[in-house]
C-alpha cells in the first residue's frame, strides 16, 4: 500500500517556466489537497477537491491550477513560475474531509531561479 | 476565520524530560482539532486528534486536551526521547468549512541524548 505518492522530489526551475507537480493516492480518498510549507509559515492551502471533477480554492491559489479527473489523481501546475513559488509542496489526502485525518505524500521541494 | 497559533520554538530538551507545546485556536463553534508531527525530510503525519470539549487526544505517549474554556490544545508528553526530534504543527478544521484544515507555523523540538 503506497499511500500517497509525490514525484518528483527535487525540481529546479527557471522563472516563466511551467510545471506539474504529480500526486497519487491509492486508498480510494475522496478528499485531496495541495499545501505549500515555508519557514515560519505553517502550511497553507492552495487547492482541494472533495471528489472527481470537483475542485476548490484554498488560502494562496494564485499562479495554480489543478484538476482532479480520477479519484486516485491530483496534479497541481505552476502555470508561470515565480521565484515566490519557491517552496516545499505537500499533497494529502483524506477519506471524506480532513476531520479524519489526513495522510500526506513525502514532498515536492521546488526552486524557482 | 480560524486559526491556531502555536508556541514558537525552537525547544531543545534532554532526554526523559517533560515537554508542552502550547496551542490556543480561534474559531466560531466547535472545531476538530489536531497534532501533526513532520521528521526531518518527510510529510507530516497524523499525531493525534479531538473532535469535542474535553475529549483528551493521545498517541505514542504524547497527549492534549480540548479545553473549549480556554480555546487551547496543548501538547504534552512525560519523558521524550531522541527519536521525538521533529516538528510539530497544530492544526485545527471546521466549524466554518469543514474541508479546510488551517495549521499553526509549527514547533522544532530537539532533544538531545
Amino acid at each position: 500500500n503506497a499511500g500517497v505518492t509525490q514525484t518528483p522530489k527535487f525540481q529546479v526551475l527557471k522563472t516563466g517556466q511551467s510545471m506539474t507537480l504529480q500526486c497519487a493516492q491509492d486508498m480510494n480518498h475522496e478528499y485531496m489537497s495541495w499545501y505549500r510549507q515555508d519557514p515560519g509559515m505553517g502550511l497553507r492551502l492552495i487547492h482541494y477537491s472533495v471528489g472527481a471533477g470537483i475542485t476548490d480554492q484554498g488560502e494562496v491559489p494564485n499562479g495554480y491550477n489543478v484538476s482532479r479527473s480520477t479519484t486516485e489523481d491530483f496534479p497541481l501546475r505552476l502555470l508561470s513560475a515565480a521565484p515566490s513559488q519557491t517552496s516545499v509542496y505537500f499533497c494529502a489526502s483524506s477519506p471524506r474531509t480532513p476531520n479524519y485525518g489526513y495522510t500526506f505524500g513525502s514532498g515536492t521541494r521546488l526552486t524557482v531561479v | 476565520g480560524d486559526s491556531v497559533t502555536q508556541m514558537e520554538g525552537p525547544v531543545t530538551l534532554s532526554e526523559e524530560a517533560f515537554l508542552t507545546i502550547n496551542c490556543t485556536y480561534t474559531a466560531t463553534g466547535y472545531p476538530s482539532l489536531f497534532w501533526y508531527v513532520q521528521y526531518p525530510g518527510e510529510g507530516l503525519q497524523l499525531l493525534l486528534k479531538a473532535t469535542k470539549a474535553d475529549d483528551k487526544g493521545s498517541n505514542k505517549g504524547f497527549e492534549a486536551t480540548y479545553r473549549k474554556e480556554t480555546t487551547s490544545f496543548h501538547l504534552e508528553k512525560g519523558s521524550v526521547q531522541v527519536s521525538d526530534s521533529a516538528v510539530y504543527f497544530c492544526a485545527l478544521s471546521g466549524p466554518s468549512n469543514d474541508y479546510k484544515l488551517s495549521f499553526g507555523a509549527g514547533t522544532t523540538v530537539t532533544v538531545r541524548a
